[in-house]
């Protein structure tokens, strides 16, 4: 199984709403991320998780929250979100952090 | 940090002919590099990687090169086919960290 599986594929939320974004692979992957990608622009680094503890925010508003609850899985929180952080939002895992990453279909967000 | 750029935005390629993608970065520390394809509406797909130990590396009809006296790569895709319509990431994960340049999208034409 080489696959990240990302739920739901796509999501509609208002400002107000909270919703969860989720990854899961079972490739034994010790390394998962979170991109953003908006349209015609590459991924965006947001977080990575590394044994499944957080290594790298890069920056990233705190109305966006990772989880990493067991090593095959890998949740974005989003509250209070604006109209531009829609975008498509990927997540990867790799073996180790550097290595050859695998990536998901993405989950398309917008917000109203 | 690293800088990762890519020449050309849109390569425009007849199909059958071959196509060349160049990426330069400016970390002279990176030893290890990756090219992804990301097709419309998908996430980005592993295409081929080579370390800095390496100034070739050749899979199946793409072939990487890497000059590091330039900080240079380029991913050359042979006999090229519709479902090479893409666009393509050169990515050196450096510092635990997967960071992408601006991506060079190919079109091909019949």
């Amino acid at each position: 199984d080489t696959e990240v599986t990302q739920t739901p594929k796509h999501l509609v939320m208002g400002m107000t709403n909270k919703k969860s974004l989720k990854c899961e692979q079972h490739m034994g992957h010790r390394a998962m991320y979170w991109y953003k990608q908006k349209a015609k622009k590459p991924p965006e680094l947001m977080f990575v998780y590394s044994y499944e503890k957080l290594s790298i925010n890069e920056s990233v508003p705190s109305r966006f929250s990772p989880e990493c609850p067991n090593s095959s899985l890998l949740n974005l929180h989003l509250h209070a979100l604006q109209p531009e952080d829609s975008a498509l939002y990927l997540c990867a895992s790799s073996q180790e952090t550097g290595s050859e990453a695998f990536f998901g279909q993405g989950t398309r967000l917008t917000v109203v | 940090g690293e800088s990762v750029g890519l020449h050309l935005p849109t390569l425009s390629v007849q199909e059958g002919d071959n196509s060349i993608i160049n990426c330069a970065y400016s970390n002279s520390a990176s030893d290890y590099f990756i090219w992804y394809k990301q097709e419309s509406g998908k996430g980005p797909q592993f295409i081929i990687d080579i370390r800095s130990n390496m100034d070739k590396r050749q899979g199946q009809r793409v072939t990487v090169l890497l000059n590091k006296t330039v900080k240079h790569l380029s991913l050359q895709i042979a006999a090229t086919q519709p479902g090479d319509s893409a666009v393509y990431f050169c990515a050196p994960p450096g510092w635990g960290k997967l960071q992408f340049g601006a991506g060079t999208q190919v079109v091909v034409t019949p």
